[in-house]
């Protein structure tokens, strides 16, 4: 059974960082493309980030771009978002979500949420 | 990457049919058979229902079903049944990213 389990969340201030991190079990997580996710509270769905299986190839939605990165450590069967500079607009609950470039979001975790607040 | 047009809320009867609209562009929609649907609960992750615009996944129930005409793809549920009730979301695939639109909450009258 494919389990992705997200950790890391919580409150912080603007202008601060953290590193989120998703878990993943049930697969081979080495061969498959991986996607961060976001939902505003109340609010609807947002692609964040993708990364290939072996992590050359990356992609940011603009509103991320140059502040988060995405990374993961197949050896460890993990995804990792590092998020920098963060803003008021990035409080969210954050999925991973096993996905190709093309392609659908196949499973998804449970989400960790993020706060920034002063 | 602008969000997809999708209306905020449909209902239904139990045993009727149901369409969910998602507009998009020449750009995403239109352009790729790279769209998707997503049933969520509230409380709950996004649940992949319909992938590349018409496809099933194992365990998805034939009640629901997706097409695509032109810039607009649509989800379809028939038989509508009271655990259907949950916020619906279509995404595509355009240049380098991915945008969903903005979601449409389905209540089972």
């Amino acid at each position: 059974e494919v389990q992705l389990v997200e950790s890391g969340g919580g409150l912080v201030q603007p202008g601060g960082s953290l590193r989120l991190s998703c878990a993943a079990s049930g697969f081979t997580f080495s061969s498959y493309e991986m996607n961060w996710v976001r939902q505003a509270p109340g609010k609807g769905l947002e692609w964040v980030s993708y990364i290939s299986s072996s992590g050359s190839t990356i992609y940011y939605a603009d509103s991320v771009k140059g502040r988060f990165t995405i990374s993961r450590d197949n050896a460890k069967n993990s995804l990792y978002l590092q998020m920098n500079s963060l803003r008021a607009e990035d409080t969210a609950v954050y999925y991973c979500a096993v996905g190709g470039y093309y392609a659908e979001f196949d499973y998804w975790g449970q989400g960790t949420l993020v706060t920034v607040s002063s | 990457q602008s969000a997809l047009t999708q209306p905020a809320s449909v209902s239904g009867s139990p045993g009727q049919s149901i369409t969910i609209s998602c507009t998009g562009t020449s750009s995403d929609v239109g352009g790729y058979n790279y769209v998707s649907w997503y049933q969520q609960h509230p409380g709950k992750a996004p649940k992949l229902m319909i992938y590349e615009v018409s496809n099933r996944p194992s365990g998805v129930p034939d009640r629901f079903s997706g097409s695509k005409s032109g810039n607009t793809a649509s989800l379809t549920i028939s038989g509508l049944q009271a655990e259907d009730e949950a916020d619906y979301y279509c995404s595509s695939y355009t240049s380098s990213s991915k945008v969903f639109g903005g979601g449409t909450k389905l209540t089972v009258l």
